[in-house]
């Protein structure tokens, strides 16, 4: 079976650091991806990492670990329109996206 | 515009009624996909095609079918509405042409909330 964990709430405070993880058992894997949905918004996707190590994308920033299948996503100087769900995504050999059930960030201010 | 457009935004129906939700697209990608979101579950795949002449069974396909009438239109439909169908529905497409092809980001609509009652 393919399945994704993480956490499925995390608070922070605006300004901080917050980091949230994603473990995988998965067939078929070739990447890892996050995706940012707002209340009632859609999907948008973040990062992608497809090689172990740390892909910056401005404040965001996401690291994966094939050996330990683990993943996380970095948000750094958080602000108050960070507040969403995150989702890890496995791409499989197929091109399709498994979703983990997602995390729901709250920034504090 | 929107560059990946769902109908009807909202729906509300009732048990057996045939629906059907329609997403299209302006930005000329092959690969469309259909998802649906419970609250706590995530996204999970129900459909997708690769072109007009791919159709594959994702996940969760039971009680839904779909057409790819064209390379911009995919259609989901639910031949005979329950209530545990009540979800919120998502189309996405990806580019395998994709500059950032190692990522194949999907783009998705605005999705539809589906009520069955």
């Amino acid at each position: 079976g393919q399945s994704l964990e993480q956490p499925s709430e995390v608070t922070a405070v605006e300004g901080a650091i917050v980091q949230i993880n994603c473990t995988y058992q998965t067939s078929g894997f070739y990447g890892l991806s996050w995706y940012q949905q707002h209340d009632g918004g859609a999907p948008t996707f973040l990062s992608y990492n497809g090689l172990d190590g740390l892909e910056e994308t401005g404040r965001f920033s996401s690291f994966l670990s094939r050996s330990d299948s683990y993943g996380y996503l970095l948000l750094q100087e958080l602000q108050m329109k960070d507040s969403a769900s995150y989702f890890c995504a496995v791409r499989d050999s197929s091109y399709k996206l498994i979703f983990g059930s997602g995390t729901r960030l709250l920034v504090r201010p | 515009d929107a560059d990946v457009t769902q109908t009807p935004r909202n729906r509300i129906t009732k048990t057996g009624k045939r629906i059907m939700l329609e997403c299209s697209q302006t930005k000329g990608h092959d690969r469309m996909y259909w998802y649906r979101q419970d609250p706590g579950l995530g996204l999970r795949l129900i459909y997708y095609s690769f072109d007009v002449k791919d159709i594959n069974k994702g996940e969760i396909s039971d009680g839904y079918s779909v057409s790819r009438q064209a390379q911009a239109k995919f259609s989901l439909s639910l031949e005979s509405a329950i209530p545990n169908q009540t979800a919120l529905y998502f189309c996405a497409t990806s580019d395998p042409r994709d500059r950032r092809s190692t990522s194949q980001p999907q783009h998705f609509g605005d999705g539809t909330r589906l009520s069955i009652l």
